[in-house]
């Protein structure tokens, strides 16, 4: 059974750095083709791509945040982690990780962040 | 870079069918795979169509998939509608270093 679950600070400070960690199971970042991605939705809103790395640390970043997003991996503890620096409120949403395979197959259950003073 | 374009929301009544478009601003459709994703109130997506027309097992065969060149869009059509199938539903594909989203589309079943 594959599972994924975000997991960090659901308040963060204007300009303070936050830290998102995916923790899975039921799959292998170590083997090929297979990717764990971040996606975020603002609340109301459509759902916006953040980050993706694959299996063989490829990594890949929105463009339009690409300046701001660090993905990394640590396969012996299954997790994913996300770092994006100077948070604003409009970065307030809920922030999922995916299992890719070919496409966002699976999906954790989401964290909600809000940026505020 | 691209854009896909959903309409926000449609509606249509139990037992008839929906479509709902999702329209490339630039670059073909046919390009790269297109899927859909439905997402229920306060639930996380899940697939319901993937590379253009398939179907994760699981999903039942009301829900259907295509790609038309010719208005460089994808669809999604629903027959049969059910109650629950009011959700939102996401376009999304790929293109170089990018994944995309649309907007996203209300379907309201009344």
């Amino acid at each position: 059974q594959i599972t994924l679950k975000e997991s960090g600070p659901t308040l963060v400070k204007p300009t303070q750095t936050l830290t998102l960690t995916c923790t899975f199971s039921g799959f292998s970042l170590n083997t090929s083709g297979v990717g764990v991605g971040w996606i975020r939705q603002p609340p109301g809103k459509a759902l916006e791509w953040l980050a993706l790395i694959y299996w063989d640390d490829d990594k890949r970043y929105s463009p339009s945040l690409n300046s701001r997003l660090t993905i990394t991996k640590d396969t012996s503890k299954n997790q994913v982690v996300l770092t994006m620096t100077n948070m604003d409120p409009v970065d307030t949403a809920t922030y999922y990780c995916a299992l890719m395979l070919s496409y966002f197959d699976y999906w954790g259950q989401g964290t909600l962040v809000t940026v505020s003073s | 870079n691209f854009m896909l374009t959903q309409p926000h929301s449609v509606s249509e009544s139990p037992g008839k069918t929906v479509t709902i478009s999702c329209t490339r601003s630039s670059g073909s459709i046919a390009s790269n795979y297109v899927q859909w994703y439905q997402q229920r109130p306060g639930s996380s997506p899940t697939t319901v169509i993937y590379e253009d027309t398939q179907r994760p097992s699981g999903v039942p065969d009301r829900f259907s998939g295509s790609i038309d060149s010719s208005s460089n869009s994808a669809s999604l059509t629903i027959s049969g509608l059910k109650t629950e199938d009011e959700a939102d539903y996401y376009c999304q594909s790929y293109y170089s270093i990018n994944w995309v989203f649309g907007g996203g589309t209300k379907l309201t079943v009344l």
